[in-house]
């Protein structure tokens, strides 16, 4: 498996303010990074894969310059949500992608991170 | 369209009381089809990967199966303990990273005492 960290785990903001989110691969080093978000009672929806290294490439309706993605060692990754509104306001999850061989590649989620915009 | 959907949305077992998952997947070239266990305001906890058709994993009283069209999850025996929501997931050949997950709406499983 993999051990995978974010934080903060709770983070309240007011409208107009940008927040960050760290993710962290604690037990080995991650090429590629995943960013999803979760609506309650709704699944994962992928917003953006971030590759250590090289800009993020962002799934098509999430806004690049909303949310920013920095993939700057190969254990972190950080999600900006800038100018921050409610909608904004959901679960946001990161992953970590651990390939062995060729055929295998698998992902691992951190605890994820619960965002308020008040 | 939809790529993965999953039956029931909801399940409620008696503890004891075996039962199964559905996942029907329409991507072609399938890469893998991932089970994930998700409790309430967590992240994802990774159960199995499947790659092949034919192939079966299990751990505990878990089991998974896959075929060419669906995969099952199968619950032997389960304990509340089982109780959570498990989410389906392809890997989406047509993201920008082909190594993304395209995730069904998950099943929410109580097992009661």
């Amino acid at each position: 498996g993999a051990v995978v960290s974010q934080h903060p785990s709770r983070v309240i903001c007011k409208s107009g303010t940008s927040v960050k989110i760290e993710c962290r691969s604690l037990d080995f080093q991650a090429t590629t990074m995943f960013w999803y978000r979760q609506f309650p009672k709704k699944s994962l929806m992928l917003m953006a894969t971030s590759n250590e290294g090289s800009k993020a490439t962002y799934e098509q309706g999430v806004e690049k310059d909303k949310f920013l993605i920095n993939h700057a060692s190969l254990t972190l990754s950080t999600l900006t949500v800038t100018s921050a509104h409610p909608e904004d306001s959901s679960f946001y999850i990161c992953s970590v992608l651990r390939t062995s061989g060729r055929i295998s590649y698998e992902q691992y989620f951190g605890p994820g991170t619960r965002l308020t915009v008040t | 369209e939809d790529q993965v959907t999953q039956s029931p949305e909801a399940l409620r077992l008696q503890e004891g009381e075996s039962s199964s998952l559905n996942c029907s997947y329409t991507v072609s070239g399938l890469r893998g089809l991932f089970w994930y266990r998700q409790d309430p305001g967590k992240g994802p906890e990774f159960l199995f990967t499947l790659y092949s058709a034919g192939e079966e994993k299990e751990k505990e009283r878990l089991k998974a199966t896959l075929t060419k069209k669906e995969s099952f999850l199968h619950i032997t025996a389960p304990k509340p303990e089982d109780s959570a929501t498990y989410l389906c997931a392809v890997q989406a050949p047509d993201s920008n990273s082909g190594y993304a997950l395209n995730f069904g709406k998950g099943t929410s499983l109580l097992v009661t005492p």
